[in-house]
């Protein structure tokens, strides 16, 4: 399996642009989640799907931020309009159902908003 | 909210040494992880250990966990170079059924060749 792929690995914008980034989970897997990563703040959990469905958004900082999940193998992560501080590494993990959720990080795409 | 805190926050030793990491957290749980995260890279999963379980080995990994003290260690034996990453505590809520996992803030281990 090639575990969990994030799109793109690195991506520079300019404040107010819009940034999507793209997981592919791995398959069979029932959960997807997307955490962002920053020294100040550590490892916070977005948003997580079961099933294509959106569980549980309320770590999502802003309307600014927007996920889907079309479908089983593919899920978005959207900024719009983008701010400095946003920038940080974000993480797309996936899960199978299984009563210890254990979870499988991509190897995340570091944005920066200029 | 921060679930579990780890301490040290950072830890560096010889290679060869064994490396102690705690964990600390606040509630009731299922089950709590330690995963690994080289840099640049994403967090891998190291090992899980039950509530009901008090010690947990897997190669050159050994888990404890005192829930009556809500905290756990992570000990790495014989360390080598390659060990040198950080490294978190995961746990769940256990009076919650979310599929959550609340990460803390990790033990950044440098191992010194």
């Amino acid at each position: 399996d090639a575990g969990v792929i994030q799109s793109p690995r690195h991506e520079v914008t300019e404040m107010g642009q819009e940034v999507t980034l793209r997981c592919k989970p791995i398959s069979g897997h029932d959960y997807l989640f997307w955490y962002r990563q920053t020294m100040m703040r550590g490892l916070e959990l977005l948003i997580y799907f079961n099933n294509n469905v959106p569980i549980d958004d309320s770590g999502m900082p802003e309307d600014r931020f927007s996920a889907k999940m079309p479908n089983a193998s593919f899920s978005t992560l959207k900024i719009q309009p983008s701010e400095p501080r946003d920038s940080a590494v974000y993480f797309c993990a996936s899960g199978p159902l299984s009563i210890e959720n254990t979870q499988y990080f991509g190897p995340g795409t570091r944005l920066t908003v200029l | 909210s921060q679930q579990g805190e780890e301490d040290p926050q950072a830890l560096s030793i010889q290679e060869g040494e064994n490396a102690t990491m705690n964990c600390s957290y606040k509630t009731s749980i299922n089950n709590l992880q330690w995963y690994r995260q080289n840099s640049g890279r994403g967090l891998v999963h190291l090992i899980l250990i039950r509530s009901n379980e008090r010690e947990k080995h897997s190669g050159r990994l050994r888990v404890t966990l005192d829930t009556s003290k809500k905290s756990s260690s992570l000990l790495i034996t014989a360390s080598r170079a390659a060990d040198t990453a950080s490294y978190f505590c995961a746990t769940d809520d256990g009076m919650d059924s979310s599929y959550k996992l609340i990460f803390g803030s990790g033990t950044r281990l440098l191992v010194r060749p």
